[in-house]
């Protein structure tokens, strides 16, 4: 089935360091793909919607120039987050849509901590 | 505008017993429904969706859910539960094929042995 790698799956940092998720369609190309943080024992809440080579449109409240998202091919869209501050700790995860069939495939998520 | 409820918080179940999680929804057009479970500091496991066709859809693992239109729900049930289920399980929705997933704040299944 449909894989989408998600890199790293864990990483901790230092207050004001930025860290840079990867998220990558393995078998299938992406158009868009979609960034989601979960805060410990709480729901998803979408951040935004990233397309292949255009500006991603990022949900009400969500920083465009601290959450910054990168989506260069077909296949893979990046997430990098600026200035992390200990309030960014979260887990993130990214969803990715198969441009053929419109399937939205999840990847396995990063665990951010900032000390 | 898309939302999904999830009421309960927490459902405790015996192994053995059924179980459901419950699920409401609200979306503008048909909707394509989704439940997914997630293991502590994992991923998201797709469960089952609902696209069109019979109301009662089949899963992974045993579980299955029934979409009833009239009551906007999309409740997640299976015969006889594991003390092996017990994660936290979300209920998503779309509007239409294309947009992001909107989940509900999850519900945490415990089944004791």
């Amino acid at each position: 089935g449909a894989v989408v790698s998600q890199h790293p799956s864990w990483v901790i940092c230092k207050s004001g360091t930025s860290v840079k998720i990867e998220c990558r369609s393995l078998d299938f190309q992406a158009t868009t793909m979609f960034w989601y943080r979960q805060f410990p024992k709480q729901s998803l809440m979408l951040m935004a919607t990233s397309n292949e080579g255009s500006k991603a449109t990022y949900e009400q409240g969500v920083e465009k120039d601290k959450f910054l998202i990168n989506h260069a091919s077909l296949t893979l869209s990046t997430l990098t987050v600026t200035s992390a501050h200990p309030e960014d700790s979260s887990f993130y995860i990214c969803s990715a849509r198969d441009s053929f069939n419109e399937k939205l495939f999840f990847g396995s998520g990063t665990q951010l901590s900032v000390l | 505008a898309q939302s999904v409820a999830q009421p309960e918080d927490q459902v405790n179940v015996a192994e053995g017993n059924p179980l459901t999680v419950k699920c409401t929804y609200s979306v503008s057009g048909n909707p394509y429904l989704f439940w997914y479970v997630q293991y502590p500091n994992r991923g998201l496991q797709f469960l089952l969706k609902y696209i069109t066709g019979d109301n009662l859809v089949k899963g992974s693992y045993g579980f299955e859910a029934e979409f009833n239109k009239s009551q906007t729900s999309f409740h997640l049930k299976k015969p006889s539960a594991l003390v092996s289920d017990s994660a936290l399980y979300f209920c998503a929705v779309r509007d239409q094929a294309g947009t992001a997933l909107i989940f509900g704040k999850g519900t945490t299944l415990s089944v004791s042995s």
